[in-house]
């Protein structure tokens, strides 16, 4: 297994466009976390998954973030009419449904987001 | 709601010597998980080192271990014999055991290890 896997690695884009970005997790774990990241900043939680199911949304995410796991595999992200308060680098994180590992989240090398 | 607090923002220390990071705590939960997660320059966060509340004993890893005060909401994380690899951003973190999923991170200390 190759760890949790975060496309693209870069972003650019102008603001105002939309973007998505996709979020491929440990084969198997069945709980999925995306969270944002300011620089010099701790990771900012953004949302939950139980296998298909977004069972934790947090209240600073506007009505322009939306996210999706079909089927309970990969992940997507998606901002629409992206603003510049939106750059950051967004993580994506996996964990197990059980075993020793149960409480360990595992995270991707994230998308840095630039909106110009 | 629970907060996490770091209050240093950047430590740096020689190589070999002992570092201690300092994090605290607000929540009014009783049953809840404590991290420390490890963020070097290539940004892939991994976690360090691990602590249940519920257990008196502190955990250690290694050259890690941890001070775990729970009358204090206190999580502090010790490196001993520091190496070059341990150069990073770290992060703070608490999870309650039962109810919300989510992970709430502090602020984050920059640790340089200078040879």
């Amino acid at each position: 297994d190759t760890g949790v896997s975060q496309n693209p690695r870069h972003k650019i884009t102008k603001r105002g466009q939309n973007v998505t970005f996709r979020c491929d997790p440990i084969s198997e774990h069945n709980r999925l976390y995306w969270y944002r990241q300011t620089l010099g900043q701790g990771p900012e939680f953004l949302t939950y998954f139980q296998n298909e199911a977004q069972l934790e949304k947090s209240r600073l995410l506007s009505d322009r973030f939306s996210a999706e796991r079909p089927k309970g595999s990969f992940s997507t992200l998606e901002i629409q009419r992206t603003e510049q308060g939106d750059s950051a680098m967004y993580l994506c994180a996996s964990r197990p449904r059980e075993g020793i590992d149960y409480e360990k989240l595992f995270f991707g090398s994230g998308t840095q987001l630039s909106v110009l | 709601a629970q907060t996490v607090t770091q209050s240093q923002p950047e430590m740096s220390v020689q190589e070999a010597e002992t570092v201690t990071l300092s994090c605290t705590y607000d929540t009014s939960e009783n049953n809840y998980y404590l991290f420390w997660y490890k963020q070097p320059p290539s940004r892939q966060m991994i976690l360090v080192i691990r602590q249940e509340a519920y257990k008196q004993q502190n955990a250690t890893e290694n050259r890690f271990s941890v001070n775990f005060q729970k009358a204090a909401k206190s999580f502090s994380l010790k490196i001993s014999d520091s190496q070059l690899g341990d150069t990073a951003m770290y992060f703070c973190a608490f999870k309650v055991i039962q109810g919300a999923q989510k992970l709430v991170f502090g602020q984050g200390t920059r640790l340089t290890i200078n040879p």
